[in-house]
């Protein structure tokens, strides 16, 4: 029940949008991203829950798609600081508390 | 800083040994999850507990094991080390479960298995 990430990798400039795609073939109860830059921890970006709450960051957003079972996050007007490996991680519905993680998508943000 | 600490920093052992890993969960933080990611792999889940008990368990090998103590610090052991354990291995403490609370990841423990 891994969830499946694309694209694998994306190269941008800085100024320029990307959007990433989670989904799973499991109905899902949450979605979680997070950031991890090369030689650190995961950082956390938002989680969205079944029902449509949200929450997030500034200039990175995301939708739940429950029916799908898909989730995307958007970057907005790419910085440099916004490169490394983005995470989904997904919950599934039914009450296991299992988060399982997809196997990430690599940005590059260029000047 | 996440305020999870997980000692040691790095790990160098043969195979065959055994060794513990330890995290110190965020202040107040009731869960603890464990993860282990190889060179460009993802992070593979562990397993998880949640003030002492253990709640979601994943892929882990009959080689591994972890708990959770009182004082909510969390032990990984692994042991009959190969070659292939060698990874970085996280550990991530949250407030509630992780249905819908962020987690928190610490620093990590790299293992070097020789």
């Amino acid at each position: 029940q891994q969830p499946v990430q694309s694209p694998q990798a994306v190269i941008l400039r800085e100024g320029e949008d990307a959007v990433i795609n989670c989904s799973s073939s499991k109905a899902l109860y949450s979605v979680h991203w997070y950031r991890q830059k090369h030689g650190e921890a995961p950082v956390f970006l938002m989680i969205l829950l079944k029902g449509g709450e949200q929450k997030g960051h500034e200039k990175i957003s995301a939708s739940f798609n429950e029916k799908k079972q898909q989730s995307s996050l958007y970057l907005t007007a790419s910085q440099l600081s916004y490169s490394g490996t983005y995470f989904c991680g997904t919950t599934p519905q039914g009450g296991s508390e299992k988060l399982v993680f997809g196997k990430g998508m690599k940005l590059t943000v260029n000047p | 800083d996440s305020g999870v600490t997980q000692t040691p920093k790095h790990l160098i052992t043969a195979t065959g040994q055994r060794v513990t890993l330890r995290c110190s969960p965020r202040s107040g933080d009731l869960s603890v999850y464990w993860y282990q990611q190889s060179l460009d792999q993802g992070l593979q889940f562990l397993i998880q507990y949640y003030n002492g008990e253990e709640r979601a368990k994943g892929n882990i090998l009959e080689r591994f094991s972890a708990q959770q103590f009182p004082d909510l610090h969390s032990e990984l052991n692994l042991s009959s080390l190969e070659l292939g354990d060698s990874a970085l291995y996280f550990c991530a403490s949250s407030v509630g479960t992780g249905i819908n609370s962020p987690l928190h990841f610490g620093n990590g423990t790299r293992l070097t298995v020789t």
